[in-house]
């Protein structure tokens, strides 16, 4: 069975300050990464997503994510945060193969949350 | 092109009625998720359906919990004699194809209160 852990359920941040969020996944078979944001009282948007090749992505507003096979993570970096980002945000996981349904697997959601 | 609908946002129900949440795929979509996000816990897949097919539902509680996506009209997740454990933000996402390399579009939930 596939898992997802986000290690650190809140992370407060000053403005203009670098920010990771950590993710790490569990999983016997191959997965795509994602991550994705929510703002209060809405859906989740995607941020990015890594299926396969250079293992740095580069998604909307600015954040990152970076693909480790041997340490099992996806995490999420940003460098220079704003006060907008402040929001959840959730790793997920979906694994490839004839019996893919494409359903997603998440985490359990980082708050962020940016200070003036 | 407008994206996931899903209707109503805000439903509170008193336990022992029947909830309905209707979501609404982006055109051209043929493939719905169903999510659920309990208070304090990340989203868990519950069903995953294509046009009059249910693919995956291992996700649904195995009683009053239903769901379908008939060939015309929105899909429907169908909570029979709700409970106070019921309470959460419901989530639909639709998808062009199902290979998990494409992104799914999530609208923007419905909350149900059960009282």
């Amino acid at each position: 069975a596939q898992s997802v852990t986000q290690l650190d359920s809140q992370v407060p941040v000053f403005e203009e300050a670098p920010v990771e969020l950590r993710c790490n996944y569990s999983s016997s078979v191959s997965v795509y990464l994602f991550w994705y944001v929510q703002y209060p009282n809405q859906g989740l948007q995607l941020l990015l997503k890594y299926l396969s090749g250079s293992t740095l992505v580069k998604g909307i507003n600015g954040f990152e994510a970076e693909f480790n096979k041997s340490q099992t993570s996806f995490h999420l970096r940003k460098p220079s945060v704003h006060i907008s980002d402040t929001a959840e945000y959730f790793c997920a996981v979906i694994t490839y193969g004839s019996s893919n349904t494409g359903k997603l697997i998440f985490g359990q959601g980082t708050t962020l949350q940016v200070k003036p | 092109n407008a994206g996931v609908m899903q209707n109503p946002r805000h439903l509170v129900r008193r336990r022992g009625q029947e909830a309905r949440l209707r979501c609404s795929p982006m055109k051209g979509h043929s493939h719905v998720y169903w999510y659920r996000q309990l208070p304090e816990e990340g989203l868990k897949f519950m069903v995953y359906l294509q046009k009059e097919n249910i693919i995956d539902e291992s996700g649904m509680p195995k009683e009053r919990f239903s769901a379908e996506f008939p060939k015309e009209g929105p899909s429907i997740l169908r909570i029979q004699q709700v409970v106070r454990g019921d309470s959460a933000a419901y989530f639909c996402a639709s998808s062009p194809v199902r290979d998990g390399r494409s992104e799914q579009y999530f609208g923007p939930g419905t909350r149900l209160t059960v009282t």
